[in-house]
Formats: C-alpha cells, structure tokens, sequence
C-alpha cells in the first residue's frame, strides 16, 4: 500500500492569485494524478502527472491553469493559478502502480477563493 | 462514453441493520471497480477492488458484487454500525481507456445509534 499526504491541508486565498499544493507519496509509484472535487459532487481527474515530463490533461483542463510537476516516482506539485471563486474546491493527489491494482489517494487540500 | 450512477444518493438507517449501495455503470467493458469511502473533510480510503473477470469481493463485513453484463455493483454491509457513516464511492476504470478512473455521485450513508 502507498501513504499519501498532501499540503496544504487547506487555504483560504484572494482572487488572482495561485497556489502550489505539494502532493509526497511514502513510496514510489508509476502514476500519479490529480483530481478535483468540487463541493457536493464527486471526483473530477484534472490531469495525470508524468514523471519527468509534461502532464497529461484531461478535457476542459489546461497547462496555464493548472501547471502540474513530477520530478521523481514519490512527488507531484498542481499549481491553481489566476484563481477566481470558482476554483473553490477540495483538490487530491492520487498514486498506484499499475491499473489493475488499487488506486490510493491522499487527504485532499480544502481551497477557498474569496 | 462511460457513466457512473449510484442511487440512493443518501441512505439512513438504524444501527445493526444489513444495507446495499448501488452503483450502475453504461458501458460494459471494463478493467476493475473499485469502492470507496469518503470521511468528511477527509480524502478516499479504497474498501474493495474487483477487477472485471471477478464476481465478488470480501473484506470483513463488506462484500462487493459485479455484473458486469448488466452494468452493475452492490456494496453489502452487514451488521451496519454508527462508524460506517460516511460517503460511499463507486469508481470504474473503463477497458478502453485504463489510465481513467470514472466515479459515481456517492452515497451519504448515515447509520442511527
């Protein structure tokens, strides 16, 4: 099984400005992702993160909003950026290694825009 | 392209009682269903994972069961406690497309003293 914790837990933040949240996994994993949960619905994939590449995004998602780093097999970074109201939401890492195996997620970072 | 239902969308029922969640998914072919659980304010603990040549999963008091025929998952909890209150996932990763974990809405379970 894989361990992961993200930070921040939470943050509260102005309109127009970005912030990072830093996703560590206690082991290596071949993927990871990042999915977004917007308040009362269920999980969204952004994008998954690519070692030592660009992210792969999904639709209705982009690179300049959502800037995502993967130096190595146990973090990941996803950048809000430009944030407005709407991006309020509860934003997770996720990890495994390989489909068929279970897909292990971290606490998730609770974002307010104000 | 591949959808995830899960009804009800929020269960109550008194403590000791045994319960089904739901979960329906439209396309057939798929790589494995996984159940979650989702404490408030709190990220996703995985309870079971079936993968698609599987009919059933068990783990102490939960047992998860795939149809994958008729496009669907029932999470049985036996001996339902206060503790099992929480929000229940159902999420399929699709055959044609692996990398992609689908979920459904949840169901908000809240289990009576």
């Amino acid at each position: 099984s894989a361990v992961i914790s993200q930070k921040p837990s939470r943050d509260i933040c102005q309109r127009g400005t970005s912030l990072t949240i830093q996703c560590q996994v206690d082991s290596q994993v071949t993927m990871m992702f990042w999915y977004r949960q917007q308040p009362g619905q269920s999980l969204t994939l952004i994008a998954t993160a690519n070692q030592g590449s660009e992210a792969t995004y999904e639709s209705g998602f982009v690179i300049d909003k959502f800037p995502i780093s993967r130096p190595n097999l146990t973090f990941s970074t996803l950048t809000v950026s430009n944030m407005s109201p709407e991006d309020s939401s509860i934003y997770l890492c996720s990890g495994g290694n390989s489909y068929g195996e279970t897909q292990y997620f971290g606490p998730g970072t609770r974002l307010l825009v104000l | 392209k591949q959808e995830v239902t899960q009804i009800p969308a929020a269960l109550s029922v008194p403590e000791g009682e045994n319960l089904v969640l739901n979960c329906s998914f439209t396309d057939s072919a798929i790589y494995n269903l996984q159940w979650f659980r989702q404490d408030p304010g709190k990220g996703l603990t995985s309870l079971l994972l079936i993968q698609s040549s599987q009919r059933e999963q068990t783990s102490g008091r939960l047992n998860a069961s795939l149809d994958k025929s008729s496009g669907r998952s029932t999470l049985y909890i036996a001996a339902s406690q206060p503790g099992d209150s929480a929000t229940y996932l159902c999420a399929v990763r699709p055959g044609s497309s692996a990398s992609k974990i689908i979920f459904g809405s949840g169901t908000r379970l809240s289990i009576r003293p």
